[in-house]
């Protein structure tokens, strides 16, 4: 298994709060990729990164921003927080940018 | 926008029971891959194919890439509880700056 976990797992919020999602992997794979996944939706890709300090956004970027300082660890940050970002987040990795492997996901929810 | 659609979504059957389900789209792709997803956890890779054809089994799971690359089937032979979970296919367009794209998914429930 990819070693690659989440934090937190689980999250309550009160709307119009910051947020941040970490992401840290002990692979070495060059890309990482935040999800969000919502029934009737599927898996939407937020925000992917190609290495350190290179980011760029997917489909549902909005209301979304992420960093990536070190290759090990990847963040996303809802800045103010709302209640249609409640969700279940999954950060994956890929070495070559196509097989994924997935964290074990956060369950976020805003109030 | 290219689009992936699985069907069926959902799939109950009986234990025993043989199934297939399909992930198609009017594009080609370079490769594709099958995940599966159990409550509660993230998808795992079960398979990646990448030539038109292309025939891969992983134990009672046989996956077949189309021949234009545009479709892919996952088959499941003897279906057990155990292969209960969500079906993901995922698939890499042509274009190397597109990201891979995911299909929503085809829930499947085995009945003992």
């Amino acid at each position: 298994d990819a070693g690659i976990t989440q934090s937190p797992r689980h999250k309550v919020t009160e709307t119009g709060t910051p947020v941040t999602l970490r992401c840290h992997q002990t692979e070495n794979h060059r890309y990482m990729y935040w999800y969000r996944q919502d029934p009737g939706h599927g898996l939407r890709l937020i925000h992917y990164s190609y290495g350190v300090k290179d980011t760029d956004k997917g489909e549902v970027s909005d209301g979304y921003s992420v960093s990536r300082s070190k290759t090990e660890d990847f963040l996303l940050t809802l800045e103010s927080a709302t209640s249609s970002q409640t969700s279940v987040y999954f950060c994956a990795i890929s070495l070559q940018g196509y097989e994924q492997y997935f964290g074990p996901g956060t369950r976020l929810t805003v109030t | 926008t290219q689009l992936l659609e699985q069907s069926p979504q959902f799939l109950s059957i009986q234990e025993g029971e043989n199934l297939t389900v399909y992930c198609n789209s009017s594009s080609v792709f370079s490769s594709l891959q099958w995940y599966r997803q159990e409550p509660g956890e993230g998808p795992v890779l079960l398979v990646t194919v990448v030539t038109g054809g292309e025939v891969k089994k992983l134990k009672r799971l046989t996956f077949q890439f189309g021949d234009a690359r545009k479709d892919s089937s996952l088959h499941i032979t003897a279906a057990q509880p155990g292969d209960t979970g969500l079906y993901l296919c995922a698939a890499l367009p042509m274009n190397r700056d597109d990201k891979i794209i995911f299909g929503k998914g085809t829930r499947l429930h085995i009945l003992p």
